[in-house]
């Protein structure tokens, strides 16, 4: 079984269209998160859920909105692609406790292409 | 972690070789650290983690390494082998809740 699993594995679009990607996780965790990897292999957290709730949200365009309907699920739903939104995106979980953070996995990526 | 932009730094190891990949973090008060290994079309993978009341940590032939007095922290690979080929990275987190911080990551390539 996955135990964090994307949808979908790549996402080819035009500009200006608006695009979700889904992400769900099976391990019981209670925080979510979305990260971008550019072209460098750079890592960069966009946004963190703590039981369906926002608790990280770094500089990122308005465009781009996380959704939690339940803290297993976080969609990421990006309005008006440019061309720079290109990149792949992770979404990954963890279960916080006090100050530790145990078991932080990754998802297999989502390659969005805007042309 | 380290700067955003810098071109990715690439270890050339011999199969059978150790391997020493280093990452210099950014914030003195980050508590946890985690190496990570990304595949070419995966998902990053944990290796191994360390807390910052430890200076060297061992799994199934690695070995992290961490100097708080300067900031670093380093994996070593015992008899790298084809299947160790892959993109490595530190992640440090600082005591904020939850949010783990990436270096840029160091590509490694063994040669047979």
């Amino acid at each position: 079984d996955t135990a964090v699993s994307q949808t979908p594995k790549y996402l080819v679009t035009q500009m200006g269209n608006d695009k979700s990607i889904k992400c769900e996780q099976n391990l019981g965790h209670d925080t979510m998160y979305w990260y971008k990897q550019d072209s460098k292999k750079f890592l960069k957290i966009m946004f963190s859920y703590n039981n369906k709730e926002l608790i990280i949200n770094e500089t990122v365009p308005n465009r781009f909105s996380p959704k939690s309907p339940d803290k297993a699920h976080l969609n990421l739903h990006i309005n008006s692609l440019e061309l720079g939104d290109s990149a792949v995106y992770f979404c990954a979980s963890s279960q916080v406790r006090g100050r530790d953070n145990y078991g932080y996995t990754f998802g297999s990526g989502t390659r969005l292409t805007v042309v | 972690g380290e700067s955003v932009g810098l071109h990715l730094p690439t270890l050339s190891v011999q199969e059978g070789d150790n391997s020493i990949i280093n990452c210099a973090y950014s914030n003195s008060a980050s508590d946890y650290f985690i190496w990570y290994k990304q595949e070419s079309g995966k998902g990053p993978q944990f290796i191994i983690d360390i807390r910052s009341n430890m200076d060297k940590r061992q799994g199934q032939r690695v070995t992290v390494l961490l100097n708080k007095t300067v900031k670093h922290l380093s994996l070593q690979i015992a008899a790298t082998q084809p299947g160790d080929s892959a993109v490595y990275f530190c992640a440090e987190k600082p005591p904020s809740w939850g949010k783990l911080q990436f270096g840029a990551g160091t590509q490694v390539v063994v040669t047979p």
